[in-house]
Parts: C-alpha cells; structure tokens; sequence
C-alpha cells in the first residue's frame, strides 16, 4: 500500500474562502503532482515539483499555488474557492529517477457552495 | 501542454468479450505508463512500457508500445466484472494523463 495522504478527505466551503489541502508522502519521491479530476473524467495536471523549492505549472494551475519546502510536503492553496473549483483533487508522487511508477492518494472531494 | 488522447471514451462490452484502448501522444514518448481507477477509487498503476515495440502480458491483459513511441494499446481478453474502470495512459516527463476509457462490463 501506498503511503501518500491526502486531508481532507472532504471538504465543503463558501466563495471566497482561502483553502489549503494538504499532502504527504513517506517514501521519500523526489517528484510530486497534483491533479484535477471531475467523476469519471480525466486527470487535469494543475502542478508539479521535481524537488524541494520546485514547483512548475501545468494547464490548470492560474488559480492555486504549491509550494515544496520539505521533500515529503506538497500543499495545494486556492487563495479564493470559487463554485468552478468544486471537484476531485488527486496528489501523486514518484521516485523521480527516470519516468518511474506514480502512487496517488486517496484525494480530496472539495465542493465550493 | 502535451496532447495525450485515447479512444474509444466509453466502450460497454458483455462479459467475456474483449476490450481495447488506444493511446496516441502528440509527441515522442520515453515511456508509457497505464493506469486503472475503479469507480470512487483513484489511479493504480499497471505497468510501464520502454523500448518501442514492446509487448508484456500481465494475464489477461496486453500492452503494446508504438514502433515510434508515440502510441500505445491495452488488450484486454475476456473480460470479466472486476475490469470495470477507467483506464489511463500517462507519459512524458511532466506526468500528463491521457483522456481515459471507461470500461463498463455487463453481466
């Protein structure tokens, strides 16, 4: 089993709120993502980090941050939740020798109301 | 950012028939992954394809890796209920997804 986590697991919120969801893995991966994923679609890169103080864009990051101050941390801030926000939150890591197997969290369920 | 598409979207299949989901990338790939999630669950790795060319089996599962690394398919043979999901390719260095194929198999 896989040991990367993800809080919450659900999350309801109003407009405009400033939101934080948080993940950690303990295995030590170099490389971490995270992802956008309405039911049964597909998976939105939002943002990824190769390593401690990295962090680059993917296609669906203009509204949220990451930061990558510790290898095992990778928060994901909205600074304003919007109802278009309201979705599945998915974080990965990998070990980030090479294109290496990814394992996911069990994800965020964030509604904005 | 990188164009990974698979086909078909949807395939609804009755058990024991077969099933194929096809990956085309854009660009050139330094390897494939494939993935499944199964309804309310999140993406489990099933393996990584390399070389070009390359075929492996896991059961009743084929995987395939394009000659110019630019397409893959996943074979799946008699299906059964528990393949039910939705499968991913990924590939390229920042991660992307391909668009998914949800399987459904009916009893």
């Amino acid at each position: 089993e896989a040991d990367i986590y993800q809080t919450p697991r659900y999350l309801v919120i109003g407009t405009g709120k400033k939101i934080t969801l948080e993940c950690s893995q303990t295995m030590g991966h170099d490389k971490m993502y995270w992802y956008q994923q309405d039911p049964g679609m597909e998976l939105h890169l939002i943002h990824y980090s190769y390593g401690v103080n990295s962090t680059e864009k993917g296609d669906l990051s203009s509204e949220s941050t990451v930061s990558r101050i510790r290898t095992e941390h990778f928060p994901l801030t909205l600074e304003s939740a919007r109802p278009s926000h309201t979705s599945q939150y998915l974080c990965a890591s990998s070990l980030g020798q090479g294109d290496t197997e990814a394992f996911f969290g069990q994800g965020t369920r964030l509604t904005v109301v | 950012g990188q164009q990974v598409m698979q086909i078909p979207q949807y395939q609804h299949v009755q058990e024991g028939e077969d099933f194929t989901t096809y990956c085309n990338s854009s660009t050139t790939l330094s390897n494939i992954q494939w993935y499944k999630q199964r309804p309310g669950g999140h993406p489990v790795f099933l393996i990584q394809l390399v070389k070009s060319g390359e075929v492996k089996k896991q059961k009743r599962l084929t995987f395939q890796f394009g000659e110019a690394k630019k397409n893959s398919s996943l074979h799946i043979t008699a299906t059964q209920t528990t393949d039910v999901g939705t499968y991913f390719c990924a590939g390229g260095n920042q991660f992307y997804f391909g668009t998914g194929t949800s399987l459904t198999v009916i009893p």
